[in-house]
């Protein structure tokens, strides 16, 4: 079974730009693993932001963003504010089964 | 309101069995594929099953496969996660989510496996 790959941590100030990133262990991660990006916050459950690599459900901030970079798949988050503080799992089609990443903790700070 | 509901959860011995099911509603439930995910506690999350809209085509990840079974009942709008042979690492919270459309994730449901 594939491996996908995600950042541990990362931290950002208020108002500043992060990308966070996932990766394949199968190779560059194309539009055809139909990546996924889900926000979890402390004690709810997860909540889909992006899906087939860039598009947003009605509910995602104007300021998150998808796509592919670098062969990874990427969210980026430009104008980070307090609530954005959370778990990103970013998640990829394997032709069926679908792999999730381990988490990105993102720090607004 | 369009949501999915899970049940069933609860305490169960190593070896024992339980079966989960996801009410959902307001939206066209058999027009999807339907999925079950799992998170351990403290843990990132697992994608456990998937099962096409017609119930065709059905995907397991290797920790439970030949031990869990995913069913639905496009009648009752309902999913199902036949959980059997249960071991101490089954032990999560399970998220009964649609990927496509209204792209929900339930509220979960919390599985115990201890003696």
């Amino acid at each position: 079974q594939a491996v996908v790959t995600q950042e541990p941590s990362l931290t950002v100030s208020p108002g500043g730009t992060v990308t966070l990133t996932c990766g394949s262990s199968t190779g560059a991660v194309t539009s055809g693993h139909y990546p996924y990006w889900f926000q979890q916050k402390p004690g709810q459950a997860p909540r889909t932001l992006i899906y087939d690599t860039s598009n947003k459900h009605s509910w995602t901030p104007a300021r998150f963003s998808g796509s592919l970079l670098g062969g990874r798949a990427a969210l980026t988050l430009s104008g980070a504010q307090s609530e954005d503080e959370a778990e990103y799992y970013c998640m990829l089609s394997y032709s069926g089964p679908w792999v999730f990443g381990g988490g990105t903790k993102l720090t607004v700070l | 309101e369009v949501q999915l509901v899970e049940s069933g959860g609860g305490l169960v011995k190593p070896g024992g069995s339980l079966r989960l099911s996801c009410a959902a509603s307001a939206f066209t439930f058999s027009n999807y594929a339907m999925n079950w995910v799992r998170q351990a506690p403290g843990r990132g999350l697992e994608w456990v099953s998937s099962i096409t809209r017609s119930s065709s085509d059905i995907y397991y990840a290797d920790s439970v496969k030949g031990r869990f079974t995913i069913s639905r009942d496009n009648a009752k709008s309902s999913l199902y996660l036949q959980m059997n042979s249960l071991r101490a690492e089954d032990t999560a919270v399970y998220y009964c989510v649609l990927l496509s459309g209204p792209k929900l994730w339930g509220q979960g449901t919390l599985v115990t496996v201890s003696p």
